[in-house]
Parts: C-alpha cells; structure tokens; sequence
C-alpha cells in the first residue's frame, strides 16, 4: 500500500530535550516536504526536499533540522524543542515538481512540548 | 506573496443539505488549485483539483471551477452525508522549484443526521 509513515505519533517533552521525528515514504517520490498545522494558521511548510542531499527551508524553518540521507525517508529534527513549537507536524511527498502535482501526506504527529 | 482566503468555520449542515464553502486567492501567476480533506485523527487527502481558469474539477459529489475572473475555487456539494464532517482545506500551488502548496486555514463542516 502506497503511504507515508510518521513516527511517533504522538509525543510530549520538555523543552531542550532534542527529539527527532521520522518520516518515510514507499512510492519512491524524489519530493519531501515538512508541514506544521495550528489553529488559525492552517499548514506552513518548514523544509522541503527536492531529492537525495538537497534540502531547503519554507516558510517557517526555525528551530528544526532536516536530512535526506535516502530517497524514502526524510526525518525532522528538534535540536532544542521550546513549547512554540508545540504543534501538529505532517510530512508528505510528491512524484512531481510541476505545479500539478499532488502531495500525499502521513498522518501527522502531534508534539506537546512542556 | 501569494495567499488562500476561505471562509471561517465551523459550517454545520443537515443530512441532504447542500454545502458551498468559499475560497479565493492570490497569486502572481497562474497557479494550480486544489480542495484537500482531513477527516479526524488522519492527515491531508487530495480530494480535487484544477490546474487551469474554467476547469471543474470533482471527486465523490464535491465540485469546484477555477474563476480567474473572480480568483475563486468554491467547493460544492449538492447533497452532504454524515460522513462528509472534516475539515476542508483550499490550496494553491504555483509549482516550479519549491513545489510549494500554500494553504488556507480550513473549514470545519459537521453534518448532523
């Protein structure tokens, strides 16, 4: 089944502590992209991934790390979490780059942290 | 920059009733537009898109027609089942490098029987 796998799902921390939440697609899509979604705010983009060792920032990147070691996976990293980024994290990734292409997304991870 | 507006919720319906949930843009191009669906507990679906002025585009009953005359991707629906409840997402992208989608904030729409 074609999908996107987010892990954890759900997490609370505290603040400082580093954390990673992992993403892996099985569609072997060259596209990958990090999302935050908060009330009022709808999605931001974070990072995005266009293939293999190339990474970008989107519109919100501050305080989060990404890499892309290999082509299906496409982790987000908190290095320092602070309680702004207490959130509900989606990834998803893409086949196409042109202006039609769809995302897919996981299924989100909500990160409280304290 | 470009930006998605659509209406605030949430849009509580009867069963059968029909449903209209506004969106409109803008963009300095010519963007690509898209009605995504989350329903509980799960992430984002594409649930249509139209990729040109005048295309409708439709999935499961819903519809929307990309106006450029009017910047607008108004999402219909002739008929709502309960099983219609979720929040409604308008986006746009303008595609090249970024393949960037940029989001409205989403219309919760509960469906009572």
């Amino acid at each position: 089944e074609a999908q996107v796998t987010q892990n954890p799902r759900y997490l609370i921390t505290v603040t400082g502590k580093k954390l990673t939440v992992t993403c892996s697609q099985n569609m072997n899509h060259e596209y990958m992209s990090w999302y935050r979604q908060d009330p009022g705010l709808g999605l931001r983009q974070i990072y995005y991934s266009m293939n293999v060792e190339v990474t970008d920032k989107g519109d919100v990147p501050e305080g989060y790390k990404v890499s892309r070691k290999e082509k299906r996976n496409f982790p987000l990293i908190l290095e320092s979490p602070s309680p702004n980024q207490t959130s509900l994290y989606f990834c998803a990734s893409s086949l196409s780059r042109g202006r039609t292409g769809e995302l897919f997304f996981g299924e989100g991870s909500r990160l409280t942290v304290l | 920059g470009d930006s998605v507006t659509q209406m605030e919720g949430p849009v509580t319906l009867s069963e059968e009733a029909f449903l209209t949930i506004n969106c409109t843009y803008t963009a300095t191009g010519y963007p690509s537009l898209f009605w995504y669906v989350q329903y509980p507990g799960e992430g984002l679906q594409l649930l249509l898109k139209a990729t040109k002025a005048d295309d409708k585009g439709s999935n499961k009953g819903f519809e929307a027609t990309y106006r450029k005359e009017t910047t607008s991707f108004h999402l219909e629906k002739g008929s709502v089942q309960v099983s219609d409840s979720a929040v409604y997402f308008c986006a746009l992208s303008e595609g090249g490098a970024t393949n960037k989608l940029i989001f409205g904030t989403g219309t919760l729409l509960a469906v009572q029987p």
